[in-house]
């Protein structure tokens, strides 16, 4: 079975530009969210969907959107790059409901120059 | 604040040497404690989930349990593939599983 795939796994931005990164969760999983892990620091979390819907958000600015689609793969987008957004974003995905265990894709490397 | 703090930041064991990893957290109504493995640029990939205090759970030379301040990954005789950061996490409060606060991970090296 197909786990959490996410792309594209490496690219490289100018500051000022735009970013779009996709994920598609494991076949079943109605819940995917997004974390952002800069090197030597674990995961930060971003956004979770949920049917769609937004259920929370991180401590984020608002150049961070992301949706959710009919299939439930999702989007993240990031806005104005800075370069502290240079880092390691990944998609996980779960069964709804406490005690699901999250599974995580292998991450797509934003380098922003 | 739900906080994980995660000790030590690294560890270097000679094959065959077991040792412990400490996760200790503070959060109101813990819903599960998770570890996970890394790899270098690799994402998460998921090793145990704990509940409740005393909990054990063992995979190949990984043992996890749990106590009602902190958890222990006990390594039992590893092997040099057994290097990689190891992460924990807590859900946060009035969340669901799917919001994870996650620690700062032991990187570890393990030497042939």
């Amino acid at each position: 079975d197909a786990g959490v795939t996410q792309s594209p796994t490496h690219l490289i931005k100018t500051r000022g530009q735009q970013v779009t990164l996709r994920c598609s969760p494991i076949s079943g999983h109605k819940s995917v969210s997004w974390y952002q892990q800069v090197l030597g620091q674990g995961p930060q979390f971003i956004f979770q969907y949920y049917e769609k819907e937004e259920r929370g958000r991180g401590n984020f600015p608002d150049r961070f959107s992301a949706r959710q689609f009919p299939n439930y793969s999702s989007e993240l987008n990031v806005n104005a790059l800075l370069l502290g957004d240079s880092a390691l974003y990944l998609c996980a995905s779960s069964l709804d409901g406490p005690g699901n265990t999250i599974y995580f894709g292998e991450g797509s490397w934003l380098t922003v120059v | 604040e739900d906080q994980v703090t995660q000790s030590p930041e690294a560890l270097r064991l000679q094959e065959g040497e077991s040792s412990s990893l400490n996760c200790s957290y503070t959060v109101s109504g813990l819903r599960g404690l998770f570890w996970y493995r890394q790899d270098p640029g690799k994402g998460p990939e998921f090793l145990f989930t704990l509940y409740s205090a005393g909990e054990e759970k063992e995979k190949e030379r990984l043992k996890a349990t749990l106590t009602k301040k902190e958890s222990f990954l006990h390594i039992t005789a590893p092997k040099p593939e057994d290097s990689a950061t190891y992460l924990c996490a807590v859900p946060l409060s009035n969340f669901g599983n799917e919001k994870l606060t996650f620690g700062t991970g032991t990187r570890l090296t393990i030497i042939p």
